[in-house]
């Protein structure tokens, strides 16, 4: 049983497109995450949501909107893709708002023609 | 401006031997910092963290240092085995509600047998 999944693993598309991923954890825990490895290897945390409430929010494009139908899932959704949207993108969760440490799924490689 | 830096992008070591992973930070306010492995196409993977009320935390073949004056930690391995080849991410908090780990940049450790 996969603790923390992501669909699709590969996503090929043309710039100018909408495209989403989903991310769904079944450890029961009320907080998830959103991050980004760009081409330096760099995790950097876009969004983080506490029991469907968006509670992180950092500095990412509005072109990027995630959504929380309920705690064991958030999806990403991203428009009018970008040639430097192109990355690895890691949804992640934690037992509560406080807790230090995050699991991560397996990621999703985005590539942007 | 990168907050946590890991300055060798990687490392060979032998078999048996010890492993040695180094990280250094700027943020004088984090005061939770974790080390996470990844394999290829895999999630990152929680491994072993450190408070920074303590300077040493052992786990198994783990062991993680603080040096809070240095601003530095370092993750030993020992023995090393040859399924410890993987990326190690160094990862960093602040004491806040919302977990914001900060990672750095990953170190390919290679275990030669």
């Amino acid at each position: 049983d996969t603790a923390v999944s992501q669909t699709p693993k590969y996503l090929v598309t043309q710039m100018g497109n909408d495209k989403s991923i989903k991310c769904e954890q079944n450890l029961g825990h009320d907080t998830m995450y959103w991050y980004k490895q760009d081409s330096k290897k760099f995790l950097k945390i876009m969004f983080s949501y506490n029991n469907k409430e968006l509670i992180i929010n950092e500095t990412v494009p509005n072109r990027f909107s995630p959504k929380s139908p309920d705690k064991a899932h958030l999806n990403l959704h991203i428009n009018s893709l970008e040639l430097g949207d192109s990355a690895v993108y890691f949804c992640a969760s934690s037992p509560f708002q406080g807790s230090k440490t995050q699991y991560f799924g397996p990621g999703t490689r985005l590539l942007v023609l | 401006d990168q907050q946590v830096k890991q300055n060798s992008p990687s490392l060979s070591v032998q078999e048996g031997r010890i492993s040695i992973l180094n990280c250094d930070y700027t943020n004088s306010m984090f005061d939770y910092f974790l080390w996470y492995k990844k394999y290829p196409a895999e999630g990152p993977t929680f491994l072993i963290s450190i408070s920074s009320i303590k300077d040493k935390n052992e786990d198994g073949r783990f062991t993680v240092f603080l040096n809070k004056s240095a601003k530095h930690l370092s993750l030993h391995i020992v023995p090393s085995q040859p399924g410890d080849s993987a990326v190690y991410f160094c990862a960093a908090s602040a004491d806040q509600g919302a977990q914001k780990l900060v990672f750095g940049q990953g170190t390919r450790l290679t275990i030669n047998p």
